[in-house]
């Protein structure tokens, strides 16, 4: 398994400003993914990472909105830009493991008032 | 859209074994059943994945019937740190398929 963590664990923002999610694994990996989980809901992917390359972006989610970095193979970046109170979710990050079985971060909390 | 159909909530004593069950009646041949759970706040936590054969891990078994089409996950001692929320996804194990979750199930263990 993959030990991941994020930072930060929780913000709270104003509205019409950008944050920027750290996601740290302890390996190397190919892909990360990132999701949003809002109030009551299950989780969403948003888009999924890969080193040296794109991000490749789920239906509904924009890079304009939600840019990605992925600069080397431990670290992860996501940016939640212009953000308004209905981005409040908490995001996470995770990889996958040999088996195809995916690893999550802890989260971000995200308030945006 | 998830492709399985799971119970809302369920309860189980702690000690007892809980049984979670999964209907995945349209799973294709090539796609395997994993289980997550998720912790309040927590970041989800895989649990087990199985193709056609039971499975058993340190954390739950899982037992799939003979066509496949639906799935029990098994804690054989449940314990009050079990309460969470456990979701049953069917996927083929390739990087370029996503985890889509669906609602899951809330399981409650009580004392």
């Amino acid at each position: 398994s993959a030990v991941i963590s994020q930072k930060p664990s929780r913000d709270i923002c104003q509205r019409g400003t950008s944050l920027t999610i750290q996601c740290q694994v302890d390996s190397q990996v190919t892909m990360m993914f990132w999701y949003r989980q809002q109030p009551g809901q299950s989780l969403t992917l948003i888009a999924t990472a890969n080193q040296g390359s794109e991000a490749t972006y789920e239906s509904g989610f924009v890079i304009d909105k939600f840019p990605i970095s992925r600069p080397n193979l431990t670290f992860s970046t996501l940016t939640v830009s212009n953000m308004s109170p209905e981005d409040s979710s908490i995001y996470l990050c995770s990889v996958e493991g040999d088996r195809y079985e995916q690893y999550f971060g802890p989260g971000t909390r995200l308030t945006v008032t | 859209d998830a492709k399985t159909t799971q119970p809302t909530s369920m309860d189980c004593a702690e000690g007892r074994a809980a049984n979670l069950p999964c209907n995945h009646s349209t799973i294709s041949g090539n796609e395997y059943v994993y289980w997550y759970r998720q912790i309040h706040s927590q970041g989800p936590q895989y649990i087990i994945h199985g193709l056609k054969n039971n499975e058993t891990n340190e954390m739950a078994s899982l037992i799939i019937t003979e066509d496949r089409k639906s799935s029990t996950l098994i804690l054989p001692h449940a314990t009050l740190r079990d309460t969470a929320v456990y979701y049953c996804i069917v996927r083929v194990p390739s990087g370029n398929t996503p985890l889509v979750f669906g609602k899951g199930t809330r399981l409650s263990v009580i004392a």
